[in-house]
């Protein structure tokens, strides 16, 4: 399984572009790339997926380079509520690779005014 | 449609009691994980189940752990003889199919005294 690494925490101030990248060196050709968000208390909610060049939905952007050794959450204009751990995850949750996602420590990400 | 449910929210045992987690997945969703979370950890992969099937139990421990996913009813995870190191919050993710996005449920912080 791909081991990911990220930063440990960021800060922001309210309504900054928040970049957060993901190492993932080892990734396979079946691997995709997810985001998840979790605030205290709460169990990890899914933020974006990709698998290669540029995903971009509702809330976030996700930048892959053309290698996939790594990976950019982009998080537009960020707010308070944003506040939260971010967790960069790899896998291919199929029986190629093994079911085991283990998520990192991740990056916990702070927003002030 | 209701999202993955997890009960209890807050479960107190003493040492050498026995601790049941109940995950009902959102409907539809016949692929469960359970997770484990220490305070400031990442969530620690433990099992992976399909309905009245264990297919990767490699992040569980050997002894005391043990989990189902009947074929009808929650997935239930169960500790026995808890100790102290349990202590923790356990997250539930069901998904529709392998490679779709994890929904988790709001979690069991389980605490042994």
């Amino acid at each position: 399984l791909a081991k990911t690494t990220q930063p440990i925490s960021m800060d922001s101030y309210e309504g900054q572009e928040v970049n957060i990248t993901c190492s993932h060196n080892n990734i396979a050709t079946n691997d995709y790339i997810t985001w998840y968000q979790q605030f205290p208390s709460q169990g990890p909610r899914f933020i974006i997926q990709g698998y290669k060049t540029k995903v971009t939905n509702e809330v976030a952007s996700l930048f892959i380079p053309a290698d996939r050794k790594s990976s950019t959450l982009s998080l537009p204009r960020v707010s308070l509520s944003d506040t939260a751990v971010y967790y960069c995850l790899v896998g291919d949750n199929g029986s190629n690779s093994g079911y085991a996602l283990n998520f990192g420590k991740g990056t916990s990400l702070l927003v002030t005014p | 449609n209701a999202g993955v449910m997890q009960n209890p929210r807050h479960l107190v045992r003493r040492r050498g009691q026995e601790a049941r987690l109940r995950c009902s997945p959102m409907k539809g969703h016949s692929h469960v994980y359970w997770y484990r979370q220490l305070p400031e950890e990442g969530l620690k992969f433990m099992v992976y189940l399909q309905k009245e099937n264990i297919i990767d139990e490699s992040g569980m421990p050997k002894e005391r752990f043990s989990a189902e996913f009947p074929k009808e009813g929650p997935s239930i995870l169960r500790i026995q003889q808890v100790v102290r190191g349990d202590s923790a919050a356990y997250f539930c993710a069901s998904l529709r199919r392998l490679n779709e996005k994890l929904f988790f449920g709001s979690g069991t912080q389980l605490s042994v005294l």
